[in-house]
């Protein structure tokens, strides 16, 4: 079946402006992971999702940052007025069950956003 | 502040060679262990999971896991060229309200197998 996708693959922007970081979950999937990875560094977890419930925003770098689900599926990272360390590859993750179950997480091939 | 720990590496082995990839962790309570493979510039990819104490294989690949010593590792039975990347151990937390869905990731392994 279909994994987990995510759009655009590549993004180049100017500081300053807003971008939209999309991931559609494997079908059936209730947890998501929205992670930034610099080069040549680890994962830094960004925010999950379970469900309808409320996400869990502790890894959010600062209030620029923002992230939605909507439906319990498609997701949306969104960076206001972006800045230079912005730069990373955005790698979404979604798994059956989320919270204390043994289901791994499987990723996206992640989105590749530079800032100029 | 809940740890996995791994050497960064590189580890170098030559072909034909037995890897072998370390990992600890804090919580004594984790009950769920994978391994990730992490091609350059690529995204990771679920290569191994392992829940019970000893070891588990699956083709050239073993995991092991010491609970007791908060201790997984990943053997690489005739290492490959094509087996060269980073290797992510994450670590499955006991349900604490679902903070980070609870999978906690170490920084990777950097694994070169010289021809």
């Amino acid at each position: 079946g279909a994994g987990v996708s995510q759009s655009p693959s590549n993004k180049v922007t100017e500081k300053g402006k807003d971008v939209e970081l999309r991931c559609d979950p494997i079908s059936g999937h209730t947890a998501l992971y929205w992670y930034r990875q610099s080069l040549g560094q680890g994962l830094e977890f960004l925010i999950y999702f379970q469900g309808n419930s409320a996400p869990d925003k502790s890894g959010l770098p600062s209030d620029r940052f923002s992230a939605e689900r909507t439906g319990g599926s498609v997701s949306t990272l969104t960076i206001q007025r972006t800045q230079q360390e912005d730069s990373a590859v955005y790698l979404c993750a979604s798994s059956l069950v989320g919270g204390g179950s043994n289901q791994p997480q499987h990723f996206g091939d992640g989105t590749r956003l530079s800032i100029l | 502040q809940k740890e996995v720990e791994q050497n960064s590496g590189p580890l170098s082995v030559p072909e034909g060679a037995i890897a072998s990839l370390n990992c600890t962790y804090s919580d004594r309570g984790s009950q769920s262990f994978f391994w990730y493979r992490q091609y350059s510039g690529k995204s990771p990819e679920l290569i191994m999971s392992i829940y019970s104490n000893g070891d588990k294989e699956d083709g050239r690949f073993t995991a092991q896991l010491n609970k007791a010593s908060q201790y997984v590792s990943l053997l690489i039975r005739d290492s490959q060229p094509s087996d060269s990347a980073t290797y992510l151990c994450a670590v499955t937390l006991p349900w604490n309200g679902g903070s980070q869905g609870n999978l906690i990731f170490g920084k990777g392994t950097k694994l070169s197998v010289k021809p």
